[in-house]
Formats: structure tokens, C-alpha cells, sequence
């Protein structure tokens, strides 16, 4: 299975500012996905990192919120914007394709924001 | 709209017995169905996946039974030991992009 690294695992931050997450695969990966689980529920699809194009977004989700890069077929960030304590939740990287066929997930950035 | 319907939210069950968890889907070009667990403080770990072309499949003490027709999974997790319990989700994809349930809490009595 594919072996994934977040970083950071975990963040405190000040509303209003940013946060870039990181997504570092060992491998080539088809597929690139990033979501969000809010405290206590379900995982929600924020976007599809396309490499070398823009990211394909959820409904609900904007890019002016969550951009998203994806400069080749191992690494992907995400960042979110302007941020605000409903944005308080764990954001997951999750990948699937090339030798994979099967999806797994990081083990996701635990954000705080206040 | 959820388009991944799980029950029950949460179950207790003893050591050494069968803890059932299902899943029913509306969406049929979904084409692969995983199931996830899920400790606090970490992230989701795939534990099994089936595709519709199956009826069944086993890995151990986990087992996924698929209904095409009835458009529903379930996950059996037999003789049930306390490091199972987790949080369960079970997910539905086309492409890979995932569609999750709502999770089910079980809790491992020993």
C-alpha cells in the first residue's frame, strides 16, 4: 500500500490567517483527493488535485477557500484561507491509482482554529 | 444529500461475538466499495474493499457481503475483540472519489 506523509500533523491557529498542508506520497499515484472530517462526523470531499491543472472542487467547497496544487503525480497541498473556527477540523489527503488499486488516507492534520 | 446511508450509529458487543454493520447506496454507477477504521486521533485505515462483481469477500475476521440487486453491503467483523474498537465507515466510489456513511461506533466489551 501506498505510504503517505501530512504535514503538519496538528495546528493551532489564529482566525483570519492561513494554513498550508502538505501531501507527500512514495509513490505515483493516479489520484489525489483531499477531505475534511469535522469534529465527531463523517469524511466530506472537498476536491480532486489534478496534476498540472486546476483542482476540481466539491459542491460547497470554493477555490478562493481551499486552494489546492499538485505539481506532479507524488505531492499535493492543500490550503485553507482566511480561516475561521468552523473551519476547526481534520483535513485528510487521500490517494489511489498507478500501483494502488485501492484508496488510502494520510493520517490527516488536526486543526484548531481560534 | 447522503448518498451513503450506514446503520447503526453505534453497537456494543462482546468479546468473541459477531458485530454487523450495513451500508445501502442509491448511486449504481458506484464501482467500489471500501470500509474504513478509524482510531481516535488517527486516520482512516482501509480494512477491506469488494467491487460489484463480487458477492462476498473475506481477509481474516472481516467479511464484506454485497447485494447488487438491493443495492446494499454490510461488514461482518466475527469472533470481536477489544482492539476493535473503532469507528467504521463505509464508503462508495466511482473513480476513487469517495462517498462516506456516516460511521458506526463499536465498542468491544470483554
Amino acid at each position: 500500500s501506498a505510504v503517505i506523509s501530512q504535514k503538519p500533523s496538528r495546528d493551532i491557529c489564529q482566525r483570519g490567517t492561513s494554513l498550508t498542508i502538505q501531501c507527500q506520497v512514495d509513490s505515483q499515484v493516479t489520484m489525489m483527493f483531499w477531505y475534511r472530517q469535522q469534529p465527531g462526523q463523517s469524511l466530506t470531499l472537498i476536491a480532486t488535485a489534478n496534476q498540472g491543472s486546476e483542482a476540481t472542487y466539491e459542491s460547497g467547497f470554493v477555490i478562493d477557500k481551499f486552494p489546492i496544487s499538485r505539481p506532479n503525480l507524488t505531492f499535493s497541498t492543500l490550503t485553507v484561507s482566511n480561516m475561521s473556527p468552523e473551519d476547526s477540523s481534520i483535513y485528510l489527503c487521500s490517494v489511489a491509482g498507478g500501483l494502488n488499486t485501492e484508496a488510502f488516507f494520510g493520517q490527516g492534520t488536526r486543526l484548531t482554529v481560534v | 444529500q447522503q448518498q451513503v446511508k450506514q446503520s447503526p450509529q453505534s453497537l456494543i458487543v462482546q468479546k468473541g461475538g459477531i458485530s454487523i454493520i450495513n451500508c445501502a447506496y442509491e448511486n449504481t454507477a458506484f464501482d467500489y466499495f471500501p470500509w474504513y477504521q478509524q482510531f481516535p486521533g488517527k486516520g482512516p485505515a482501509l480494512l477491506i474493499a469488494i467491487r460489484p462483481d463480487v458477492s462476498e469477500k473475506k481477509e481474516g475476521r472481516f467479511t464484506i457481503s454485497f447485494n447488487k440487486s438491493a443495492k446494499q453491503f454490510s461488514l461482518h467483523i466475527m469472533d470481536s475483540q477489544p482492539g476493535d474498537s473503532a469507528t467504521y465507515f463505509c464508503a462508495a466510489s466511482t473513480h476513487y472519489k469517495l462517498s462516506f456513511g456516516a460511521g458506526t461506533t463499536v465498542t468491544v466489551r470483554a
